[in-house]
């Protein structure tokens, strides 16, 4: 079965540092990845996603992950953080049917 | 700009007291999904809809039910919320297969008193 773990419960960074959040994922075909990212009170607003081809995806907001194979991960960067980014990130596969296997989620805290 | 839409943004009901939540969107997409989500935890699908085939959880209470009356429009109906029925119910969207992109709403905090 698939399955979607992001290591790290909270992370804090400076703000103006860089970031970067794990996701690691079990799937035997390739897989469908997705990172969204969830303010307090709010929906899941999609930052990328990587279906094929360039392993570096570019998304919104300023975000970027790499997906490698030989790791099973799909690790989410932004070189700069900036306070508005505070918020909880979700990493994702696409499972069978129209599903998505979520991890359990990463809390972005931003210091200043 | 196309989107999801859910109304009411909060809802309070009362413990036994049926209560219905709404989602629309302007995407024309074929699937339409509800998900519960509690705090601090990813959210869990209750049920689908592609086009007007319904798909349950095997987990999903029977409690929870929803409508699809049109391509537009996705209901949830809680017939009798319970104290553990608390939770951000978001609704989301996404074409058919093979494309697994779902948007979502912005979602409804029910709150059972």
């Amino acid at each position: 079965a698939q399955s979607v773990t992001q290591p790290d419960i909270h992370i804090t960074v400076s703000e103006g540092a860089s970031l970067e959040l794990r996701c690691n994922y079990s799937y035997g075909a390739t897989p469908y990845l997705f990172w969204y990212v969830q303010s307090p009170g709010q929906g899941l607003q999609l930052l990328l996603k990587y279906f094929s081809g360039d392993t570096l995806v570019q998304g919104i907001k300023g975000f970027e992950a790499e997906f490698k194979r030989s790791q099973s991960s799909f690790n989410l960067r932004k070189p700069s953080v900036h306070w508005s980014d505070a918020a909880e990130y979700f990493c994702a596969v696409a499972g069978y049917g129209n599903k998505l296997v979520f991890g359990a989620g990463t809390i972005l805290r931003v210091k200043s | 700009d196309a989107m999801v839409i859910q109304n009411p943004r909060y809802q309070v009901t009362q413990f036994g007291k049926p209560v219905t939540l709404s989602c629309s969107q302007t995407l024309n997409h074929n699937v339409m999904y509800w998900y519960q989500q509690k705090s601090s935890q990813a959210p869990k699908l209750l049920f689908h809809y592609y086009d007007k085939d319904f798909n349950n959880e095997a987990d999903t209470p029977d409690n929870f039910q929803s409508r699809r009356p049109n391509t537009s429009f996705c209901f949830l109906d809680i017939r009798s919320p319970g104290l553990g029925d608390a939770a951000m119910y978001l609704c989301a969207t996404s074409r058919d297969l093979p494309e697994h992109t779902q948007y979502f709403g912005p979602g409804t905090r029910l709150t059972v008193l």
